[in-house]
């Protein structure tokens, strides 16, 4: 049972709009959670992180949400630009124990 | 600053055969591990080490072997390939103390395939 799920496999979004990425976890114990961006032919790069005691932090034109009595977490974007095209994981970890999601292929079109 | 470095980075094998998959970091990490990433399955833990001389299993250890006799290189091992190992490898590596947690730094990854 995946403990990090990303529901929406694919998303697509115009240039300049908002892209929404979604992230819901089930345990409970997760106390830290990760946004990573990969491009093909290379490994996932950290892009934003969150803490269990926040519900919100801010990096430029990234932002993530969390909602821990709904165990949910979001990347917005905004606004989205064509070099945003990758995958997107989420990540949730407890000490060293860290959980990927599957992942969301974000394209960003001009 | 190289960072994290995997080779090969692609790689076809028979069923049956060994390899080693290198990995290499030089930003003095003390803990290393090991994905695999598959279609629809996010990225998920082979091994992991938490400094020189200590390792442990994570979620998919089967099939596989690791040593870390320095704090630089982590080495992942196939025993005897198998089509189910067919699978885009990362190696990646982070600070292990307390504090603002920043996550990993990957490798680019090895491609594998066993045929």
């Amino acid at each position: 049972d995946q403990q990090v799920k990303q529901n929406s496999p694919s998303l697509s979004v115009q240039e300049g709009r908002i892209s929404i990425l979604n992230c819901d976890y089930t345990n409970s114990m997760f106390d830290y959670f990760l946004w990573y961006k990969k491009y093909p032919a290379e490994g996932p790069t950290f892009l934003i992180s969150i803490s269990s005691i926040k519900d919100k932090n801010e990096d430029g034109r990234f932002t993530v949400f969390l909602n821990k009595s709904a165990k949910h977490l979001s990347l917005h974007i905004v606004p989205s630009q064509p070099g945003d095209s990758a995958v997107y994981f989420c990540a949730a970890s407890h000490g060293q124990n860290f959980v990927f999601g599957p992942g969301t292929r974000l394209s960003v079109l001009p | 600053n190289a960072g994290v470095t995997q080779t090969p980075k692609f790689q076809v094998l028979k069923t049956g055969q060994s390899m080693t998959l290198q990995c290499a970091q030089d930003m003095n990490h003390e803990y290393m591990s090991w994905y695999r990433q598959d279609p629809g399955m996010g990225l998920r833990l082979i091994h992991y080490s938490v400094g020189a001389g200590i390792t442990d299993q994570g979620e998919v250890p089967n099939g596989y072997n690791v040593s870390r006799s320095t704090t630089e290189d982590f080495p992942l091992r196939l025993l005897s390939a198998a089509p189910s190992q067919t699978s885009v490898y990362f190696c990646a590596s982070s600070y292990s103390g307390t504090g603002p947690f920043y996550g990993y730094t990957f490798g680019s990854g090895t491609r594998l395939t066993v045929v």
